[in-house]
């Protein structure tokens, strides 16, 4: 059971580059969620899904897209990178009932815009 | 907006000594309380949690009681061990979206 994976691990990118963050978890968990954290900011929500074809913003999606077509997979899409990206992003899946309520995360993404 | 606000860190004991992080939390609607902890460059990972008023959560020796009334979700330990040393989240979760604190770093000494 692999849970959630992201990829890559780490990430360099110009300014202005864009690229894809890749999330995918195998426990057909509806709710999906991307998080970047920062020093002393805990994590803040960017964006979520609660199922295939339906995502919504969080605190701080300015700059990012995504899209879920299928339950698996989540992908963060940062159109142009910009300095103030550079962060460490997780992937989240939630299951919602029973006794596993709760997140299952991602190992990260360690982004650096230069 | 709902938040949550933990004691800041680092917060450094030696190996056997009692361990609070403190967590507050907004009082909104009928919020689910976590904390979660995360090792040197690892994801999140669940701790416990407590999904309504009084409820205890506990794990690994870790426990923390929902406290309505205080709006409180404190984390403890009676003995820690040089293997707890990591940061700690606390997390209020209600309809799609969950707030995390800023996280409590803690060094355990052996």
């Amino acid at each position: 059971n692999a849970g959630v994976t992201q990829t890559p691990k780490f990430q360099v990118l110009k300014t202005g580059q864009s690229m894809t963050l890749q999330c995918a978890q195998d426990m057909n968990h509806e709710y999906m969620s991307w998080y970047r954290q920062d020093p002393g900011m805990g994590l803040r929500l960017i964006h979520y899904s609660v199922g295939a074809g339906i995502t919504d913003q969080g605190e701080v999606p300015n700059g990012y897209n995504v899209s879920r077509s299928t339950t698996e997979d989540f992908p963060l899409r940062l159109l142009s990178a910009a300095p103030s990206q550079t962060s460490v992003y997780f992937c989240a899946s939630r299951v919602d009932t029973g006794e596993n309520y709760g997140y299952t995360f991602g190992s990260g993404t360690r982004l650096t815009v230069v | 907006g709902d938040s949550v606000t933990q004691m800041e860190g680092p917060v450094t004991l030696s190996e056997e000594a009692f361990l609070t992080i403190n967590c507050t939390y907004t009082a909104t609607g009928y919020p689910s309380l976590f904390w979660y902890v995360q090792y040197p460059g690892e994801g999140l990972q669940l701790l416990l949690k407590a999904t309504k008023a009084d409820d205890k959560g506990s794990n690994k020796g870790f426990e923390a009681t929902y406290r309505k009334e205080t709006t409180s979700f404190h984390l403890e330990k009676g003995s820690v061990q040089v293997s707890d040393s990591a940061v700690y989240f606390c997390a209020r979760s209600g309809g799609f979206k969950t707030i995390f604190g800023a996280g409590t770093r803690l060094f355990v000494k052996a």
